[in-house]
């Protein structure tokens, strides 16, 4: 099983729709949780952290549920720029603070006209 | 500021050939890493250093090895490669106050025939 499990996708919405992506992690260790975008051919980016009380920024908002391992990202208002691949992250766990991070396979995300 | 650089951008290697992969960032950060991606499977850390002198194993680090002799400069290496090492591989440094923020450089896509 793997450490960081998403839906590869792709999700095909129009422009103006909401989208929501999940994410479930295998380890409970984990502290620290975030989406990185990554766009065709580029590198990863971090777009947000994802707090245990849920965060927003702007069109993005952000949910974490630690007893279900379980982590969303939902875009409200979707933009053509908005097409890419979200990249859930977690934390290696354990006490030293390496910044070791797990990568889930990503979510491509195509927003169309 | 250049942010991270990797060098080089495209390389085709024949097996059993060796090649040093070149990161470098001008951000003062203490904490650096190589990752590689390959499809399906999300990036995943091959190794990792919190400081200049200093290295660590990651989650794939064998037929690889790294030097870290600068505090800017994270070298990869391939003593004898592959074909199951053609990837992209990702450099990305940190500094220690939010090791989980990295920077990303962008790139080296490595073919080994």
């Amino acid at each position: 099983r793997k450490e960081v499990e998403q839906d590869p996708g792709p999700f095909n919405v129009p422009e103006g729709a909401t989208v929501a992506f999940n994410c479930t992690y295998s380890n409970s260790a984990s502290q620290s949780f975030f989406w990185y975008r990554q766009d065709c051919r580029k590198e990863p980016k971090l777009l947000m952290s994802v707090y245990s009380s849920g965060n927003e920024d702007g069109r993005f908002t952000a949910q974490l549920n630690r007893a279900s391992q379980y982590i969303s990202l939902l875009i409200r208002d979707s933009k053509l720029s908005d097409s890419a691949t979200y990249l859930c992250v977690v934390s290696g766990g354990g006490s030293s603070n390496t910044g070791k991070l797990i990568f889930g396979q990503g979510t491509t995300l195509q927003v169309k006209p | 500021n250049a942010g991270v650089t990797q060098t080089p951008k495209f390389r085709v290697l024949k097996t059993g050939q060796s090649m040093t992969l070149l990161c470098a960032q001008d951000m003062n950060h203490e904490y650096m890493y190589w990752y590689r991606q390959d499809p399906g499977m999300g990036l995943r850390l091959i190794h990792y250093s919190v400081g200049e002198g200093t290295t660590a194993k990651g989650e794939v680090p064998d037929g690889y090895n790294v030097s870290r002799l600068k505090k800017q400069n994270f070298l990869l290496g391939l003593e004898s490669a592959a074909p199951s090492q053609t990837s992209v591989y990702f450099c990305a440094s940190t500094n220690g106050g939010d090791p989980h923020r990295q920077f990303f450089g962008p790139g080296t896509r490595l073919t080994v025939l």
